[in-house]
């Protein structure tokens, strides 16, 4: 599968657990995106991320919130501490260095549920 | 600051009709506007897109009409299909290279068989 996998698909934690989403752009792609959405929301950029580099994190939260792309590996959104508010789907999204159309390319998400 | 607005949270269209769905923006810096297909449980899919040098692109039943005066777009479905019930998502960047993408609330488009 040449796609844009995220895992896990489902995480559910309890208040004051780490949460770790993890997202493996297609091959080839090296920028990365994190996108979130709340329930009946739209989706709301978080981060823009290249190998090893945070482009824009406009969208972060100040707190508890952080985002990296290593050399090796895949991206990985972690949140810290989570809250009942920080239930909602997170989209990575990867993209080529250059995009002739513009368009990103979507993962299926990982729903985090927070207890 | 809602950068890229979408007014309608759902439209009801009957199948074979055209769907119309639309978007304001408010940032004259835009010049990328794309149109993304959501089903549940899936991701984001791309579905047409159009730079600012123009007013009007074509892909099959899907056309996309920007108004760069007006700082409005919108999407045109003819013919409407059943399997075209999905949420639609205005999105808009500076640029087709390292800059962040926006996204509208999304329409959430029914159409009936």
């Amino acid at each position: 599968n040449a796609g844009v996998m995220q895992n896990p698909r489902h995480l559910v934690r309890r208040r004051g657990q780490e949460a770790r989403l993890r997202c493996s752009p297609m091959k080839g792609h090296s920028h990365v995106y994190w996108y979130r959405q709340l329930p009946e929301e739209g989706l709301k950029f978080m981060v823009y991320l290249q190998k090893e580099n945070i482009i824009d994190e406009s969208g972060m939260p100040k707190e508890r919130f952080s985002a990296e792309f290593p050399k090796e590996g895949p991206s990985i959104l972690r949140i810290q501490q989570v809250v009942r508010g920080d239930s909602a789907a997170y989209f990575c999204a990867s993209s080529p260095r250059d995009r002739p159309t513009g368009e990103l390319f979507f993962g299926e998400g990982s729903r985090l549920t927070v207890l | 600051d809602q950068q890229v607005k979408q007014n309608s949270p759902s439209l009801s269209v009957q199948e074979g009709r055209i769907s119309i769905l639309n978007c304001d923006y408010t940032n004259s810096m835009f010049d990328y506007f794309l149109w993304y297909k959501k089903y549940p449980a899936e991701g984001p899919t791309f579905l047409i897109s159009i730079s600012s040098i123009k007013d009007k692109n074509e892909d099959g039943r899907f056309t996309v009409f920007l108004n760069k005066s007006a700082k409005h777009l919108s999407l045109h479905i003819v013919p409407s299909q059943p399997g075209d019930s999905a949420v639609y998502f205005c999105a808009a960047s500076v640029g087709t290279g390292g800059f962040k993408t926006i996204f509208g609330a999304g329409t959430r488009l029914f159409v009936k068989a």
